[in-house]
C-alpha cells in the first residue's frame, strides 16, 4: 500500500490566491483528517470525515477554509483567499472505523503565503 | 477547551539511558491516549496507545498512564540517538479526532 497521498508537497503562493490541498487516503480507510502543524500551534484538527461525510469542521479556522470529500479516495482542502499566517504543513491522516484509532498521516505539505 | 499539556524541551538523555516523557490532558473523559513520534520534516507515526491504568510495554517503550491524576507518560529504555525526534502525546477526548500536545522535543547525547 502507498499509504496516505498528499499533493502538492510544497506550495509557495502570494497572499489573495487560492490555495487547493489534495489528499488520497489508504483504500479501505473509513476516515479522514485535516491537520495543520505550525511552531506556535502545534498539530491541530481542522476537519474531519467518516465515509465521506464531514462529522466535525470546528477546527476550520476561517470561512477561508473549505473542506471537501466526494468520494472514498479523495478529498482536498481549499483556502481562499490565502493569507501570510496560514503558512503552515498541513496533514492529512486516515484510519479505519474506529479500529485503535491509530491515524497514518501522509507526508505533508509545507504551503507557504507570501 | 479541551487542551494536552507537554515540556517542549528541549530534553537531553545520554545514550543507553532511559528517557521520561509526560504529558497531562484537561479532559477528565478521554479514553483513549496515544504517542506519535515526530523526525524533523516528516510526519508523525504511532509509537504506543494505551487505553487503560497502568503500564504497557512494547519493545524499549512503556506507556503509563493515570485517568485520576490525568497524567500518561513515556518511557524509552536503552535510548539511542535515533531516537532523537519530536514525541507528540495525542488524547482522543470525545469523538474520533485527536487532541495533540505540542511535543517534546528529545535529544539523545551519544
Amino acid at each position: 500500500d502507498a499509504g496516505v497521498i498528499q499533493s502538492p508537497r510544497h506550495e509557495v503562493t502570494e497572499m489573495g490566491q487560492e490555495v487547493t490541498l489534495r489528499c488520497k487516503p489508504i483504500s479501505g480507510h473509513d476516515y479522514l483528517f485535516w491537520y495543520r502543524q505550525t511552531m506556535m500551534r502545534g498539530l491541530e484538527l481542522l476537519i474531519y470525515f467518516n465515509n465521506n461525510v464531514p462529522i466535525d469542521d470546528s477546527g476550520m479556522p476561517e470561512d477561508r477554509f473549505s473542506a471537501k470529500m466526494p468520494n472514498a479516495s479523495f478529498s482536498t482542502l481549499k483556502i481562499q483567499p490565502s493569507e501570510p499566517r496560514d503558512s503552515a504543513v498541513y496533514f492529512c491522516a486516515s484510519n479505519q472505523a474506529r479500529a485503535y484509532n491509530e491515524q497514518f498521516f501522509g507526508p505533508g505539505t509545507r504551503l507557504t503565503v507570501l | 477547551q479541551k487542551e494536552v499539556e507537554q515540556n517542549s524541551g528541549p530534553l537531553s538523555v545520554p545514550e543507553g539511558a532511559i528517557a521520561s516523557l509526560n504529558c497531562t490532558y484537561s479532559d477528565r473523559g478521554s479514553q483513549s491516549f496515544f504517542w506519535y513520534r515526530q523526525y524533523s520534516g516528516k510526519s508523525p507515526e504511532l509509537i504506543m496507545f494505551i487505553y487503560s491504568n497502568g503500564d504497557k510495554e512494547d519493545g524499549r517503550f512503556t506507556a503509563q498512564l493515570n485517568k485520576a491524576s490525568q497524567y500518561v507518560s513515556l518511557l524509552i529504555r536503552d535510548s539511542q540517538p535515533s531516537d532523537s525526534a519530536t514525541y507528540l502525546c495525542a488524547v482522543i477526548p470525545t469523538a474520533d479526532g485527536l487532541t495533540f500536545g505540542k511535543g517534546t522535543h528529545l535529544i539523545i547525547q551519544p
